[in-house]
């Protein structure tokens, strides 16, 4: 069983159109996090939540919204995309806030067109 | 602001030899440090984790040090295979977060 799985992997779109990726994690884990890997493969946070509630929003642009219906999920959609939203984005989970292992999916890549 | 630095070109080692990747950085004291490995299309997979507390951690062929002072950690493979060719990331313990590295890629040659 995929500890850490996303849909979809691969989404190729228009700039200005409105797409989601979903999450979803059975690990039992309580906090949840959105990354972004750019061409240069350097992986920055965007979000993490914590039994279902924000922690981090590290300075995204609010076209990027994340929504967690519950502590196993945490979706992320984006309005009005750009083409600097191009990117690979990972989702991750972990037992709590603490020191903890991070469990990471395989990946979305993002190509706008 | 808080800088972390691995080796930005690829470390090429022939297999059976000890691959040794650095990670260094500035203007932070974090608490732990943790390593993760990177395959071509796939998520990072946590391998190590070593606290500020602790000198060195070991898990089987992987050997991490961890330098305060120095501000630096170190990640050894030793009797490396070709197996173990990926990308490598160190990751410090932010506020309530990783903060990685970009990662050193890995080529292990037979």
């Amino acid at each position: 069983d995929t500890a850490v799985s996303q849909t979809p992997k691969y989404l190729v779109t228009q700039m200005g159109n409105d797409k989601s990726i979903k999450c979803e994690q059975n690990l039992g884990h309580d906090t949840m996090y959105w990354y972004k890997q750019d061409s240069k493969k350097f992986l920055k946070i965007m979000f993490s939540y914590n039994n279902k509630e924000l922690i981090i929003n590290e300075t995204v642009p609010n076209r990027f919204s994340p929504k967690s219906p519950d502590k196993a999920h945490l979706n992320l959609h984006i309005n009005s995309l750009e083409l600097g939203d191009s990117a690979v984005y990972f989702c991750a989970s972990s037992l709590d806030l603490s020191n903890q292992p991070q469990h990471f999916g395989d990946g979305t890549r993002l190509s706008i067109l | 602001s808080q800088k972390i630095e691995q080796n930005s070109e690829a470390l090429n080692i022939q297999e059976g030899k000890t691959a040794t990747l650095t990670c260094n950085y500035t203007n932070y004291s974090p608490a732990y440090l943790q390593w993760y490995r990177q395959d071509p299309g796939r998520g990072p997979v946590f391998l190590l984790l070593i606290r500020e507390n602790e000198k060195e951690k070991r898990k089987e062929r992987l050997k991490v040090t961890f330098d305060t002072t120095l501000k630096q950690s170190l990640f050894h493979i030793t009797a490396s295979q070709p197996a173990d060719s990926a990308t490598y990331l160190c990751a410090l313990e932010g506020t309530d977060k990783l903060i990685f590295g970009t990662g050193t890629r890995l080529q292990v040659f037979p």
